[in-house]
């Protein structure tokens, strides 16, 4: 079946200007994440969504950021007014569960391909 | 979630075995160990997971040491398309607020030479 996508694949900003980022999750996955991950590094988590709701968005370096996923399908990471650390994959995730107690230690995440962002 | 240690890099021959270990000596009871990898322009993806018991699947094979403060991912034949950065993580089964997301190091980068 068809896997997490995203698009676009690459995205080229000038600093200052506002990107929208869009992810497409696993149909029927509860839960969608956002990570960021700078060259070299590990992905490093933004935010959670379980359907439509925005669970944790600890990560999120600055009031910048700003994600959504209004009818618990589709997201969009929205970064305005982008500076040239913002640049990075930013990647996608879903997954069948729910944050209930118990048996969230066997969840998989799958990944979709990334936005790779440039920010001149 | 608690913390894990792997080699920055290790390299294979291939169609050779390959052993990645993973120390985790603070790893709590209801820890389980999560194996991901990346491949060159690729999100993650996952490989393997346990608790306690060694784990089979068709990717890969997972060895947990009796006291769990190691795990070794082995893979049985490596090939071109291994290459990959491999991350060990840890979930806990009960977690709460703020630990739902995967917790990523900076993984072990595997090189395979033909």
């Amino acid at each position: 079946g068809a896997g997490v996508s995203q698009s676009p694949r690459y995205k080229v900003a000038k600093r200052g200007q506002d990107v929208a980022l869009r992810c497409d999750p696993i149909s029927g996955h509860v839960s969608l994440f956002w990570y960021q991950q700078a060259l070299g590094q590990g992905p490093e988590f933004l935010t959670y969504f379980q359907n439509e709701a925005q669970l944790d968005k600890s990560g999120l370096p600055s009031d910048r950021f700003f994600a959504e996923r209004p009818e618990g399908s589709v997201s969009t990471l929205k970064i305005q007014r982008t500076q040239q650390e913002d640049s990075a994959v930013y990647l996608c995730a879903s997954s069948l569960a729910v944050r209930t107690s118990g048996g969230v230690g066997t969840d998989t995440q799958y990944f979709g391909p990334g936005t790779r962002l440039t920010v001149l | 979630d608690a913390k894990t240690t792997q080699p920055n890099s290790m390299e294979s021959n291939e169609e050779e075995p390959v052993h990645l270990p993973c120390n985790h000596s603070t790893i709590s009871g209801t820890d389980y160990i999560h194996w991901y990898r990346q491949l060159p322009s690729q999100g993650p993806e996952y490989v393997i997971h346990g608790l306690t018991s060694n784990v089979n699947n068709r990717m890969a094979s997972l060895a947990i040491a009796e006291d769990r403060k190691s795990s070794t991912l082995i893979l049985h034949r490596a090939t071109l398309r291994d290459a990959a950065v491999y991350y060990c993580i840890l979930r806990d089964a009960y977690s709460g607020a703020g630990s739902y997301q995967l917790t990523f190091g900076k993984g072990t980068k595997l090189s395979v030479i033909p």
